[in-house]
């Protein structure tokens, strides 16, 4: 619908496992971003990549790891993660980085670390 | 620091009725904000924005009032129909080193009543 794609949409994996999110875009935008939304908490930024570069990690725990291969695509990839990291993983696009760019946003990714 | 936070954590109205939802923002540098909707197993979903050199925006039963002298940010919606029902967040362009970033408040849940 918002042209933002998210797979799986819903991961239920152990804290030994290895997992990946997939984001893809399909509005030709240049910037993509990770956020986390718990429950009860406002969207917290992970990371931004802009033109495949990461320009920005908000301080994430390097169980946590982006990968941008292509503007279209953005990955998160998860390994020995803990309960607390549960929670609806986003993905975001816009057109640019700086200027009043509006950000489009996937359905996310339902996660549950048990 | 930078904050967005919203007075109401729920909203409850009657259908046809006129809702108003309210923001606080800290920052009076901030040049840009936006209104978005997040429906039950959706990512948030953009609404109308505004720039810090108007105080009033409209769309499609949808207003945005902005009060830079108070740092408050209102989204008007006219007629509240079931489909409104959501949480809506506010957020605003984050400035200086986090400039092109968004910093979204908690949200608010709009309860529309039949």
């Amino acid at each position: 619908e918002t042209g933002v794609t998210q797979t799986p949409r819903h991961l239920v994996m152990g804290m030994t496992n290895k997992k990946s999110l997939k984001c893809e875009q399909h509005l030709g935008h240049n910037a993509m971003y990770w956020y986390k939304q718990s429950a009860k908490k406002p969207l917290e930024l992970m990371f931004v990549y802009n033109f495949k570069e990461q320009t920005e990690n908000n301080s994430v725990p390097s169980r946590f790891s982006p990968e941008c291969p292509n503007s279209s695509h953005l990955f998160l990839h998860l390994h020995t993660l803990q309960p607390e990291d549960s929670a609806l993983y986003l993905c975001a696009s816009s057109q640019g980085r700086q200027g009043f760019y509006e950000q489009y946003f996937g359905p996310g990714t339902r996660l549950t670390v048990t | 620091g930078e904050s967005v936070g919203l007075h109401l954590p729920t909203l409850s109205v009657q259908e046809g009725d006129n809702s108003i939802i309210n923001c606080a923002y800290s920052n009076s540098a901030s040049d840009y904000f936006i209104w978005y909707k997040q429906e039950s197993g959706k990512g948030p979903q953009f609404i109308i924005d505004i720039r810090s050199n108007m105080d009033k925006r409209q769309g499609q039963r949808v207003t945005v009032l902005l009060n830079k002298t108070v740092k408050h940010l209102s989204l008007q919606i006219a007629a509240t129909q079931p489909g409104d029902s959501a949480v809506y967040f506010c957020a605003e362009e984050g400035y200086g080193g986090s400039q092109g970033n968004l910093i979204f408040g908690k949200g608010t849940k709009l309860s529309v009543k039949p």
